[in-house]
């Protein structure tokens, strides 16, 4: 099975900071990651598909990059509302495999 | 526009078994698969499994399997999740989600397995 190494898992930051958070993939796979963000109670909503791609109706204040196994969500000038639990996840074979979630809090 | 609605919640024993559906409109379900991710409490998401709607083959997680089926009706539009001889570590919030990106996600269904 794919391992994903997500880091940090947890960060506290401030309005209007800009917040980087990496899943390590144990073995190559492609560009099929996807990232989530869920807030307490909800189900996750989806960020971003194939590393970079937004899903429809994201800002453009989040990203997505990669480089070799390395992957990165990069949320710009955070925002109250950005407050939540964030989550990746490799597509590239079975079984999927999320990461362990970094806890994203406002200052 | 894409809506996944699940069934509500479900307290059983253990041992019993319980079905979760979920079922999809505002796009055709043949078109996408649906994959099974669970949340215990207070941890993180946790992938099951996924099915395709369009010829129903199916690939579980190793450890649910023989426990677990996940099946489709697309007359109605509909994923069902069972789980078998449940134990009191299912309790968790079960989600269906489409695709294989889990673009659309249903609202969840807690299962709390109590004796």
């Amino acid at each position: 099975d794919i391992q994903m190494t997500q880091s940090p898992s947890s960060l506290s930051a401030s309005v209007g900071d800009t917040v980087t958070i990496t899943c390590r993939a144990s073995q190559g796979i492609a560009h099929y990651l996807a990232w989530f963000q869920q807030k307490p109670g909800k189900a996750p909503k989806s960020l971003i598909f194939h590393t970079s791609n937004l899903h429809s109706g994201v800002p453009s204040k989040f990203s997505g990059s990669a480089s070799g196994t390395d992957f990165t969500l990069t949320i710009s000038s955070l925002q109250p509302e950005d407050f939540g639990t964030y989550y990746c996840l490799q597509y590239s074979s079975y079984p999927r495999t999320f990461g362990q979630g970094t806890n994203v809090e406002i200052k | 526009q894409v809506q996944l609605v699940q069934s509500g919640a479900e307290v059983k024993k253990p041992g019993a078994s319980v079905k979760v559906s979920c079922k999809a409109s505002g796009y055709t379900l043949t078109t996408y698969g649906v994959s099974w991710v669970r949340q215990a409490p207070g941890q993180g998401l946790e992938w099951m499994g996924w099915i395709s709607a369009y010829n129903a083959d199916t690939n579980y997680i190793q450890r649910f399997q023989g426990r677990v089926a996940m099946t489709t009706d697309t007359s109605t539009s509909t994923a069902y999740m069972e789980l078998k001889n449940l134990r009191s570590d299912d309790t968790a919030i079960y989600y269906c989600a489409r695709g294989v990106y889990n673009d659309y996600w249903g609202q969840g269904t807690l299962v709390t397995v109590s004796s």
